[in-house]
């Protein structure tokens, strides 16, 4: 089964709209963390957020937002005001447990801003 | 400036040779991990180390090798074994230790294009 579910493959969203990027995942742990992570044409990956499962609070990073729905098992980013420079591909990934601190990576969602 | 550090760029590989993938962290962090990704995919773990000396077997280590002899440097090499080496090959750190709330996050390098001729 999959651990981290990217269901939207890409995404076409107007320039200053709000999007929001699915993710849903699937642990037996308490403990885990969620991050998205942006993926520009040039290829580097950037951080952009993290959510732990034990905080209480919604993650919010500047214009970004984390929408983390615990019993759910899902994760999702909220990008306000979307801007031509947010056009890239962005992933989701989840960190099991404090011990390991490999990232398990959803397969991406596209998303192309249009002027 | 801190971060990661990935040469060559583009690589170019005959088949039926080994090609060695540079990686160099200066942020002093204990972990580094090397991923495949291939077009429109997600990453896909090749190997980490959290400790010199010391390394694990990702999901799809068939056909790569590595080495850690010193905490900056995590070198991957593609080796002849690799049926279809030609992807994106992404280099990334973490710190281990930190406090309760650290993240943790995993740092990453630019990247390097290798494509069988």
């Amino acid at each position: 089964a999959q651990k981290i579910t990217q269901t939207q493959p890409g995404m076409f969203v107007q320039e200053k709209e709000a999007v929001t990027l699915d993710c849903t995942y699937d642990t037996s742990d308490q403990s885990y963390g969620l991050f998205w992570y942006k993926q520009p044409s040039s290829g580097e990956m950037i951080f952009l957020i993290y959510q732990g499962s034990y905080d209480e609070q919604n993650a919010t990073e500047g214009r970004y937002s984390l929408n983390f729905q615990k019993a759910r098992k899902s994760a999702n980013l909220v990008i306000s005001a979307s801007q031509l420079g947010d056009s890239a591909m962005y992933f989701c990934a989840m960190r099991e447990g404090r011990s390991n601190y490999q990232l398990i990576w959803g397969a991406g969602t596209k998303l192309i801003i249009k002027p | 400036d801190g971060g990661i550090t990935q040469s060559p760029k583009y690589l170019f590989r005959k088949e039926g040779q080994n090609v060695t993938l540079s990686c160099e962290q200066n942020l002093n962090h204990d972990a580094m991990y090397w991923y495949r990704q291939d077009p429109g995919q997600g990453l896909r773990l090749i190997y980490y180390s959290q400790i010199v000396n010391d390394f694990q077997k990702g999901d799809i280590a068939e056909g790569y090798s590595v080495s850690r002899e010193k905490k900056e440097s995590f070198p991957l090499t593609v080796t002849s074994a690799q049926k279809n080496p030609t992807a994106f090959y992404l280099c990334a750190s973490t710190q281990l230790a930190g406090a309760l709330n650290s993240y943790n996050e995993q740092f990453f390098g630019p990247g390097t294009r290798l494509t069988v001729l």
